[in-house]
């Protein structure tokens, strides 16, 4: 089966300038999730989302980033304004049951 | 923060030599996962053990799971070169989404 889609897979932008992120799951995986990986960290959940709901979000900083899933597949991921500190690996994960897989991430540079 | 810690952060062995890595947490956990990351296969999932199970094995991986200690141990025999990656325990507190650790890199010398 296809594995979970994003991009574009690097970006880089200057500070206080907007991003956005594009995640396709796989086919029928009801919760989608993005984390973020700073450099030598584990993941970090920024939201999770079951079908088009949100469960979680409680560590996104809603000041500056937002998510949507549209219709229950894709998801979109964006930040406005861009911070040097949001220099990081965002992964996009969706999941049937327990196990999560994982896309390959975009890596930002904010500069 | 990141809840627990794998230990230790990083570990070189030989080839054919087994890696223990270890895993703390501090609160109740569903289940705890176990991940690996190379730059070229992203972070793939390995292993998963319940909170009633005590001791799970997949293929040369062996995890054990004491939630009296809330620790959890990773057991690599027979290391590859190939195993050269970074690992992480991840925490399912059953709502599904995943609190990682900060890994550990390990590199498996040929």
């Amino acid at each position: 089966e296809a594995g979970v889609a994003q991009s574009p897979r690097y970006k880089i932008i200057e500070k206080r300038q907007s991003v956005a992120f594009w995640c396709n799951p796989i086919s029928g995986h009801a919760t989608l999730y993005w984390y973020q990986q700073i450099l030598g960290q584990g993941p970090k959940l920024l939201i999770q989302f079951q079908n088009n709901g949100v469960v979680d979000d409680s560590q996104l900083p809603k000041d500056r980033f937002s998510a949507e899933r549209l219709k229950g597949v894709d998801s979109t991921l964006k930040i406005q304004p861009a911070k040097l500190e949001d220099s990081a690996v965002y992964l996009c994960a969706s999941s049937l049951d327990y196990e999560q897989y994982f896309g390959p991430g975009t890596r930002l540079t904010v500069t | 923060s990141q809840q627990g810690e794998e230990d230790p952060q990083a570990l070189s062995i030989q080839e054919g030599e087994n890696a223990t890595m270890n895993c703390s947490y501090k609160t109740s956990i569903n289940n705890l996962q176990w991940y690996r990351q190379n730059s070229g296969r992203g972070l793939v999932h390995l292993i998963l053990i319940r909170s009633n199970e005590r001791e799970k094995h997949s293929g040369r991986l062996r995890v054990t799971l004491d939630t009296s200690k809330k620790s959890s141990s990773l057991l690599i025999t027979a290391s590859r070169a190939a195993d050269t990656a970074s690992y992480f325990c991840a925490r399912d507190t059953g709502r599904r989404a995943l609190t990682f650790g900060s890994g550990t890199r390990l590199q498996v010398q040929p």
